[in-house]
C-alpha cells in the first residue's frame, strides 16, 4: 500500500548528541512536512518542502534542520537535542497544484524521540 | 481566541451510540476541512475531508461543514470500541494545517 514510512519508530539519544530521523513516501507527493507533537497536544509544524524548496516556520528553533535529497525521502536533523525536544516527530505529505492549493496531508506513524 | 476551537473532552459513550464531535473556526479563508483519527502512539490518520459546505458520508462516518456558521461536525454511527481514539479536526487555507485540540473518545463495550 502507498504510505508514509518513518524510521525508526523509537529513538533514544543523549543530551546534545545529534540525531537524524527519516521519512519516505510512496505517494509521489511533491510536498513533505515535519511536525513535532508533544503529549496531549496537536502537531506543530516545523517546516515543509515544496518540491526542493525548503520553508521554515518562523518559530522553529535553529537546532532543527532538514534535508530532502529526492522526492521520496526527507530527513529531520536535530543538531543538539535538549530535554525539551523529547516528543513524537511526524512526517506528512501532500500534493499541490500551484502554491495556493494543497490537498489534505497524509501522516506517517511518527518517531518517538527520548532524550537521556 | 484560537483559530480553531475543539472541546478536548474526554467523551465516553456506550458501544452502538452515536458519537458527535464539533469544531468552530474563525478564519474565513479556510478551504479544506478535515478529520483525523489518532490512536495512541500512532500518527494521525486522515478520516474524511471536504472543501464545501454540506454533508459527506463514508460508511459509519458523516462529516458536516457549515461555512456560514464556521462550524464543522463529525458523526460516528454505531460506534465500536475500535473507534476509541483522539479525533482532531483540521483546516487549511494553504500549506498549513490549523488543528483543533483533539477530542479523546472512549467507546465502552
Amino acid at each position: 500500500d502507498a504510505m508514509v514510512i518513518q524510521n525508526p519508530r523509537y529513538q533514544v539519544t543523549q543530551f546534545g548528541k545529534p540525531v537524524t530521523l527519516s521519512c519516505s513516501q510512496t505517494l509521489n507527493h511533491n510536498v513533505m512536512y515535519w511536525y513535532q507533537q508533544k503529549s496531549s497536544q496537536a502537531p506543530k509544524l516545523l517546516f515543509h518542502y515544496y518540491d526542493k524548496d525548503f520553508n521554515n516556520e518562523a518559530d522553529t528553533p535553529d537546532n532543527f534542520q532538514s534535508r530532502r535529497p529526492n522526492t521520496s525521502f526527507c530527513f529531520l536533523d536535530i543538531r543538539s537535542p535538549g530535554l525539551g525536544d523529547a516528543a513524537m516527530y511526524l512526517c506528512a505529505t501532500s500534493s499541490s497544484q500551484g502554491t495556493s492549493v494543497y490537498q489534505p496531508q497524509h501522516f506517517g506513524d511518527g518517531t518517538r524521540l527520548s532524550i537521556l | 481566541q484560537k483559530e480553531v476551537e475543539q472541546d478536548p473532552g474526554p467523551l465516553s459513550v456506550p458501544e452502538g451510540a452515536i458519537v458527535s464531535l464539533n469544531c468552530t473556526y474563525s478564519n474565513s479563508a479556510f478551504q479544506y476541512f478535515m478529520w483525523y483519527r489518532q490512536y495512541s502512539r500512532k500518527g494521525p490518520e486522515l478520516l474524511m475531508y471536504t472543501y464545501s459546505s454540506g454533508n459527506k458520508e463514508d460508511g459509519r462516518f458523516t462529516a458536516q461543514v457549515d461555512k456560514s456558521s464556521k462550524y464543522i461536525s463529525l458523526f460516528i454511527r454505531d460506534s465500536q470500541p475500535s473507534d476509541s481514539a483522539t479525533y482532531l479536526c483540521a483546516m487549511s487555507a494553504n500549506y498549513k494545517l490549523s488543528f483543533g485540540a483533539g477530542t479523546t473518545v472512549t467507546v465502552r463495550a
